[in-house]
């Protein structure tokens, strides 16, 4: 059964402390993998998108790399407002189409 | 270029009666894509549609409906609410098989 998991489930950083949340997968046929940041009580916002694996995507403080059976966003120096979860989504075959499947996601506290 | 857009923002309903949500995608993406968001569960989907035509549907009881109008604008129904129903309703946009999506700000249903 194809799956999605991302951890930790919940992470708090000290302003300036850096880290990487990680998403594995297990699918057949991956045809991309994506990360979006959500606010409370908003909707996803997407960040980035990748497509194979080596592949590698930055912007600001964040920084998206792709193997074949997981993906890390590296947050580089967080502030504050890098707080929010961090969802993880892949894109897979299914019934002839495409479908995406999202893991639960990493809430982030990025503490003063 | 106008972000996805949903209608109505916040609903409460009671136990037993349907409901209609609204989902207008970016200017020129033919797919729309449903989503179902509680604390418990994460995102699940629920179905998507490209060019009026449903491709795919998630693991939810025929209460739940949708369809495709030849603008792109989709439309999502509930039939029969059950207090479990109660969430935050993601419609997701995209330019077609294999593109990023692009989410709405999200419905957000109560039901008492």
């Amino acid at each position: 059964e194809d799956q999605v998991t991302q951890s930790p489930e919940a992470l708090r950083l000290q302003e300036g402390e850096s880290s990487s949340l990680n998403c594995s997968y297990t699918v057949s046929g991956l045809r991309g993998l994506f990360w979006y940041r959500q606010d409370p009580g908003k909707g996803p916002e997407f960040l980035f998108t990748l497509y194979s694996a080596g592949e590698e995507k930055e912007k600001e403080r964040l920084k998206a790399t792709l193997t074949k059976k997981e993906s890390f966003l590296h947050i580089t120096a967080p502030k504050p407002e890098d707080s929010a979860t961090y969802l993880c989504a892949v894109r897979i075959p299914s019934g002839g189409y495409q479908k995406v499947t999202f893991g639960t996601g990493t809430k982030l506290q990025v503490i003063p | 270029k106008a972000g996805v857009t949903q209608t109505p923002r916040y609903l409460i309903k009671t136990r037993g009666q349907q409901v209609t949500l609204s989902c207008s995608p970016i200017s020129g993406h033919r797919s729309v894509s449903w989503y179902q968001q509680t604390p418990g569960q994460g995102l699940q989907f629920l179905f998507e549609y490209f060019s009026e035509t449903q491709r795919n549907k998630g693991n939810f009881p025929g209460r739940f409906s949708g369809r495709q109008f030849s603008n792109s604008r989709s439309e999502m129904n509930v039939s029969t609410l059950e207090l479990g129903d109660s969430a935050l309703y993601l419609c997701a946009s995209s330019g077609g098989a294999g593109e990023t999506q692009y989410f709405g700000p999200g419905t957000r249903l109560l039901v008492l």
